[in-house]
């Protein structure tokens, strides 16, 4: 099936620094999602990306679509404690396939 | 919250066994899919409704099986459980435009089985 390549696997960083993650693909994608999880929990969307180049924030989240179609990341800027989780990207390439997860990146924030 | 609920919240059981997951999409949605969430393996998507027929197949097992209800709720069965059938299972849910396979989807809390 289709795999999302997701990087970096875990990351610790210091609260207030900013991070970066992405997302690549062999295959081009017409649509690319951000999901967070929190542990026990289920994967709550952060940001919905549908076209190329498209550059998208929310709060201190920042996402963006690739040119090529076939990559994607975020950023968080500032980072909090509250920061810390699981973050997957996923995405929909064309045709009626389902939603195919990255592995996603653990991120821990130390104060 | 995403509107999304599932229950039981943990299912403990044995071998062998047969249990039954419940979900309830959001408002007004039409598609429910579910997931199966190991620590391995990642979130691996099982299977689609739309409006009470099935849409997509992942991969599930023939131990598996689901429905999804009038009312627009799911249930997603597993039988015969196994050991490595131990994970969390989420639903989710999407408007479900007809045709549309491909619409961003909101997540419940998931199910965490565990298979002794």
């Amino acid at each position: 099936g289709q795999q999302l390549n997701q990087s970096p696997q875990s990351m610790f960083i210091q609260e207030g620094e900013d991070v970066s993650m992405n997302c690549t693909s062999s295959s081009i994608f017409n649509t690319w999602l951000w999901y967070k999880q929190d542990p026990g929990e289920g994967p709550v969307l952060l940001i919905a990306l549908y076209k190329a180049g498209e550059l998208t924030s929310n709060g201190r989240l920042t996402a963006q679509f690739g040119i090529t179609r076939k990559d994607s990341f975020l950023n968080i800027s500032a980072s909090i404690p509250s920061d810390v989780g699981i973050y997957f990207c996923a995405g929909f390439t064309s045709g009626n396939t389902p939603l195919v997860f990255g592995k996603g990146t653990r991120l821990s924030v130390i104060a | 919250d995403s509107g999304v609920t599932q229950t039981p919240k943990h299912l403990i059981t044995a071998t062998g066994q047969r249990v039954t997951l419940r979900c309830s999409p959001r408002s007004g949605d039409l598609s429910v899919y579910w997931y199966q969430q190991s620590l391995d393996q990642g979130l691996q998507f099982l299977i689609q409704y739309y409006n009470g027929e099935e849409r997509a197949k992942g991969n599930i097992l023939e131990r598996f099986s689901a429905q999804q209800f009038p009312d627009l709720h799911s249930e997603l069965n597993l039988s015969s459980l196994e050991l490595g059938d131990s994970a969390l299972y989420f639903c989710a849910s999407s408007v479900g435009t007809t045709g549309a396979y491909q619409e961003t989807q909101y997540f419940g809390p998931g199910t965490r089985l565990l298979v002794l």
